[in-house]
């Protein structure tokens, strides 16, 4: 099993610019969520899913679009690039969200000049 | 916002040593998990404990919880080189809906294991 895969793993975006992160797992997992990771801050969540079709916002969720089609896929999109979104963004999945342990994927380091 | 606190923020020992690691947190939880991350990695699951378990063991590691104290502790016996890492834990809060809302995470400790 390859897990939660995520891609690209670097990129570097200009300020207002836009992209997909993409994200995907194979281990049939209802939940999949988005958390960017800040130096010093420790993980924040961005939005996430309890299914297909169902999407919500998490503590941070500004600048940010989520779409679920199907359980395998949970694309991240930032809209408008800003500096502030400079960060390692991080896609993970569960069986029962946060009643039991999260896959994470490698991560995508993303920086906004 | 932050619901777990680690201390230390940094800890160095021998390779052989144990290490323990604190996590204090704020509000009542359905359970407190441990991750470790190696640099440039996603977060890897250590260890879930439930709110109605005090200890827990998996290998080298032994989780404590302690909910009147709002605190757990990660011990991680004869320590390798291989165990340098930062580990987090994280908290699942009581009121988390049913799960969705997910897990608050701490800033985490770094280990470093001196070989």
């Amino acid at each position: 099993n390859a897990g939660v895969t995520q891609t690209p793993k670097f990129q570097v975006l200009k300020t207002g610019q836009s992209m997909t992160l993409q994200c995907a797992q194979d281990m049939n997992h209802e939940y999949m969520s988005w958390y960017r990771q800040d130096p010093g801050m420790g993980l924040r969540l961005i939005h996430y899913s309890v299914g297909a079709g169902i999407t919500d916002q998490g503590e941070v969720p500004n600048g940010y679009n989520v779409s679920r089609s199907t359980t395998e896929d949970f694309p991240l999109r930032l809209l408008s690039a800003a500096p502030s979104q400079t960060s390692v963004y991080f896609c993970a999945s569960s069986l029962q969200g946060s009643h039991s342990p999260l896959h994470f994927g490698n991560g995508t380091r993303l920086t906004v000049t | 916002s932050q619901q777990g606190e680690e201390d230390p923020q940094a800890l160095s020992i021998q390779e052989g040593e144990n290490a323990t690691m604190n996590c204090s947190y704020k509000t009542s939880i359905n359970n407190l998990q441990w991750y470790r991350q190696n640099s440039g990695r996603g977060l890897v699951h250590l260890i879930l404990i439930r709110s109605n378990e005090r200890e827990k063991h998996s290998g080298r590691l032994r989780v404590t919880l302690d909910t009147s104290k709002k605190s757990s502790s990660l011990l991680i016996t004869a320590s390798r080189a291989a165990d340098t890492a930062s580990y987090f834990c994280a908290t699942d809060a009581l009121e988390s809906g049913g799960g969705a809302d997910g897990l608050t995470f701490g800033k985490g400790t770094h280990l470093i294991i001196q070989p």
